[in-house]
């Protein structure tokens, strides 16, 4: 079965410094990986995705993730906070050929001025 | 990407009662799927919508509880029958386009059962 874990309930960081949300993944075989951002009242918006290629991905808004298979990761970061980053952030697991995805718990970003 | 609305984007309901909620898309896309996120929680799959057949539901979610249509390739609904507080919750339908293994989202339906 797969799952995803994010040990970060909470983050607050600071405006312009940078960050990282941490994901951990397990599944059997290659995985499609996301992340999503949540703001508040809104739907989900796909930040970026990793199907197979290069492991640095860059998504939209400036974030990149990293896959790294020896540690089941996929970090997001993003050099440079903004006010407007503040949200919710889902990593999600998907099987290469099937329909499902599934959810990490969630991290919610609080930008301080 | 898709561009997906829903309707209603909230409501408050008596339980005992039944409220269907509406998926549109604005293109044809072969998957859609129904999501549950509680007050403060992850999103839970609940089924896949397939059309012209049954949906596909997850373990611990029926279709008594969770009737779901898909009469065409662009629409799909979800009904929450005999609500409870419990079934409180944000509803979010999702696609899948045909070309892709990414899901895009709608704005949800935040359903709040009193």
């Amino acid at each position: 079965a797969q799952s995803v874990t994010q040990p970060d309930i909470h983050i607050t960081v600071s405006e312009g410094a940078s960050l990282e949300l941490r994901c951990n993944y397990s599944y059997g075989a290659t995985p499609y990986l996301f992340w999503y951002v949540q703001s508040p009242g809104q739907g989900l918006q796909l930040l970026l995705k990793y199907f197979s290629g290069d492991t640095l991905v860059q998504g939209i808004k400036g974030f990149e993730a990293e896959f790294k298979r020896s540690q089941s990761s996929f970090n997001l970061r993003k050099p440079s906070v903004h006010w407007s980053d503040a949200a919710e952030y889902f990593c999600a697991v998907g099987a290469a050929a099937g329909n499902k995805l599934t959810f990490g718990g969630g991290t919610r970003v609080l930008v301080k001025p | 990407s898709a561009v997906i609305s829903q309707k209603p984007s909230r409501d408050i309901c008596q339980r005992g009662t039944s409220l269907t909620i509406q998926c549109q898309v604005d293109s044809q896309v072969t998957m859609m799927f129904w999501y549950r996120q509680q007050p403060g929680q992850s999103l839970t799959l609940i089924a896949t919508a397939n059309q012209g057949s049954e949906a596909t539901y997850e373990s611990g979610f029926v279709i008594d509880k969770f009737p779901i249509s898909r009469p065409n390739l662009t629409f799909s609904t979800l009904t929450v029958s005999n609500m409870s507080p419990e079934d409180s919750s944000i509803y979010l339908c999702s696609v899948r386009p045909s070309s892709g293994g990414e899901q895009y989202f709608g704005p949800g339906t935040r359903l709040t059962v009193t």
